[in-house]
């Protein structure tokens, strides 16, 4: 059981590059989430899905986009990256109604843009 | 609009010592509360998810317990082992998402 699984694990990216991560769960969930992480910053959510073909803005959606055409992978795009976007990406996925059901993450994706 | 903190920021305890996580929150009309553990360069494992009809959850040397009327919830570790050295966060829900506080960070020392 893979559970959620985020591709790539590392990028190195160049200022203007464009780049998408990957998150598939294999657990029937409706609800997805991007969170990047920072020191000092805490869990901060871009963006986030309540079930196929929906999307929704989280605290810090600028400068991301997301789309979830298949209820099992949720994508988040950059499309002009810059050095603020240097984070750790985080999906996560869970079951049942907004503000129920356990929350289960990936391992993450660091993200380096120079 | 939900907002969850947690104190303290860091704990160094030595090894075999019980001790006590502590998460609240400010709005109480939550389904539920999660605790999770981060390891350095990991994601987060999801511990315990206590359900607001609860007020304990147990799992092995692990009690979590959810006091809504004072928006408290406690993580109790015990007999803590080098292994357990990580970052722990709980997380409320607040406008239909999860809202994190920024975690303890615990260290056990040998």
């Amino acid at each position: 059981n893979a559970g959620v699984t985020q591709t790539p694990k590392f990028r190195v990216l160049k200022t203007g590059q464009s780049m998408t991560l990957l998150c598939a769960q294999d657990m029937n969930h409706e609800y997805m989430y991007w969170y990047r992480q920072d020191p000092g910053m805490g869990l901060r959510l871009i963006h986030y899905s309540v079930g196929e073909g929906t999307t929704a803005k989280g605290e810090v959606p600028d400068g991301y986009n997301v789309s979830r055409l298949k209820k099992q992978n949720f994508l988040l795009g950059l499309e002009s990256a810059a050095p603020s976007q240097t984070s750790v990406y985080f999906c996560a996925s869970k079951k049942g109604l907004a503000g129920t059901g356990e929350l289960f993450f990936g391992e993450g994706s660091r993200l380096t843009v120079l | 609009k939900q907002e969850v903190t947690q104190i303290p920021a860091a704990l160094s305890v030595p090894e075999g010592e019980n001790l006590v996580l502590n998460c609240s929150f400010t709005d109480s009309a939550i389904y539920n509360l999660q605790w999770f553990r981060q390891d350095p360069g990991k994601g987060l494992t999801s511990l315990l998810l206590i359900q607001s009809s609860q007020r304990e959850q147990t799992s092995g040397r692990l009690n979590a317990s959810l006091d809504k009327s004072s928006g408290r919830s406690t993580l109790y570790i015990a007999a803590s082992q080098p292994g357990d050295s990580a970052t722990y966060l709980c997380a409320a829900p607040g406008g239909g998402k999860l809202i994190f506080g920024q975690g303890t960070e615990l260290s056990v020392k040998p």
